[in-house]
């Protein structure tokens, strides 16, 4: 099973500034890498997948990188609606596994 | 528009079994892959299995192979997942997510899920 860790677990970010978050898996998942943005009490949304291709209606100051074990996602200019759990999901091998989630929140 | 809708969860007590649902609408349902994906209370996501769009494969975590099983019906666009031997680790909520593809790849719809309590 591959294992993905993400770090920070929580970051304390300013709206406006920009923020910067980790995924590292334990053996290469390639570029099948998404991010999904949870909110509380609701179903998580994708923002990205195949590590940089944007979701349909996602904003142009989400981005990802990164491929085979190191990713990252970058929230350019952090909105309020921004503030939100974000989980990396890799889905190169069976089982499909996900990281253990990225707090952001409004420092 | 893609809707997911899930249902059948509740309480139940541990060693018994719960039929989960997930209707689906908006798109070709025999297309496309399925995936259960779970929450415990307070944790994040884990993903718990998949079936092909023609139901000839499906894939299990570890920690429900043998327990649960994930089948669908593409003649009534609906996917379902048998539970049982349930354990208090399995309370949950369970949400029923579209594959983006037909045979395994990233989630782009995700229904609000269904929540399972095991308790005595």
């Amino acid at each position: 099973e591959k294992v993905m860790t993400q770090s920070p677990a929580t970051l304390s970010v300013s709206p406006g500034e920009r923020a910067t978050l980790s995924c590292r898996a334990s053996q290469s998942v390639s570029g099948n890498l998404a991010w999904y943005q949870q909110k509380p009490g609701q179903a998580p949304r994708l923002l990205i997948f195949g590590a940089s291709t944007r979701a349909t209606g996602i904003p142009a100051r989400f981005s990802g990188s990164g491929s085979g074990t190191e990713f990252t996602l970058t929230i350019s200019s952090l909105q309020s609606e921004d503030f939100a759990v974000y989980y990396c999901h890799q889905y190169n091998n069976w089982p499909n596994t996900f990281g253990q989630g990225t707090k952001l929140e409004i420092k | 528009q893609v809707q997911l809708v899930e249902s059948g969860g509740g309480v139940v007590l541990p060693g018994g079994s719960l039929r989960l649902s997930c209707a689906a609408s908006g798109f070709t349902f025999s297309n496309c892959g399925m995936h259960w994906v779970r929450q415990a209370p307070g944790n994040g996501l884990e993903w718990v299995a998949f079936i092909r769009y023609d139901g000839n494969n499906r894939y299990y975590a570890e920690s429900v192979k043998g327990r649960f099983t994930i089948s669908r019906d593409n003649s009534k666009n609906t996917l379902d997942m048998e539970m049982n031997s349930l354990r208090a680790e399995d309370t949950a909520v369970y949400y029923c997510a579209k594959d983006s593809g037909s045979s395994g790849s990233h989630f782009d719809y995700w229904g609000q899920g269904t929540l399972v309590t095991v308790s005595s």
